[in-house]
């Protein structure tokens, strides 16, 4: 099992649409988890950390689920800036380094 | 946003060339990183520097050798790559290494 698993999409979505992204980590002891996004020929910016409780960012909110070890992104009125690629990141215990989903893509269109 | 700077942004160069990637954080950070990114594929941890001290290779081959000066400056030479070796070269920076890390604009490679 890949440590972090993502449906790589790609998601189309019209403006406006509430779109929401699963993803799975197989390591139990994660502490850390993180959605990242990416632009096409661009480097990953960190998009929000994401809370045991949940959290909300504006149009974005990220919940953790470590019962069930996965992790979500739902957006919320998509505009067309909204369209990347978002990248899933989880961090071990200990000092240990981010390890990378592959990424799902999404596309806003008019 | 300059807080991790990489150069150059584009490089081609034959197999047998010798070139360096070079980054730097403006940030305060004390952990630096090199990610590799080839299509298709997720973000491939190269090399970690804690405190200027490599703490982690990943069973990255020797054509790639790091080079991590003080705590704001890590570069990455090449020597003798191969085709398979372009990818996007990515720097990243972190408080610590149990942050959030910040990413340079990355080094497109292609190796002819």
């Amino acid at each position: 099992r890949k440590e972090v698993e993502q449906d790589p999409g790609p998601f189309n979505v019209p403006e406006g649409a509430t779109v929401a992204f699963n993803c799975t980590y197989s390591n139990s002891a994660s502490q850390s988890f993180f959605w990242y996004r990416q632009d096409c020929r661009k480097e990953p910016k960190l998009l929000m950390s994401v809370y045991s409780s949940g959290n909300e960012d504006g149009r974005f909110t990220a919940q953790l689920n470590r019962a069930s070890q996965y992790i979500s992104l739902l957006i919320r009125d998509s505009k067309l800036s909204d369209s990347a690629t978002y990248l899933c990141v989880v961090m071990n215990s200990g000092y240990s380094t981010l390890t990378f989903g592959k990424g799902t893509m999404l596309l806003v269109s008019p | 946003e300059t807080g991790v700077t990489q150069t150059p942004r584009h490089l081609v160069m034959g197999m047998t060339n010798k070139k360096s990637l070079k980054c730097e954080q403006h940030l305060g950070h004390n952990a630096m990183y090199w990610y590799k990114q080839s299509a298709k594929k997720p973000l491939e941890l190269m090399f970690v520097y804690n405190f200027k001290e490599q703490t982690e290779n990943n069973s990255v081959p020797s054509r790639f050798s790091p080079e991590c000066p003080n705590s704001s400056h890590l570069f990455l030479h090449l020597h003798t790559l191969q085709p398979e070796d372009s990818a996007l070269y990515l720097c990243a920076s972190s408080q610590d290494m149990q942050n959030e890390a910040f990413f340079g604009q990355g080094t497109r490679l292609t190796v002819v």
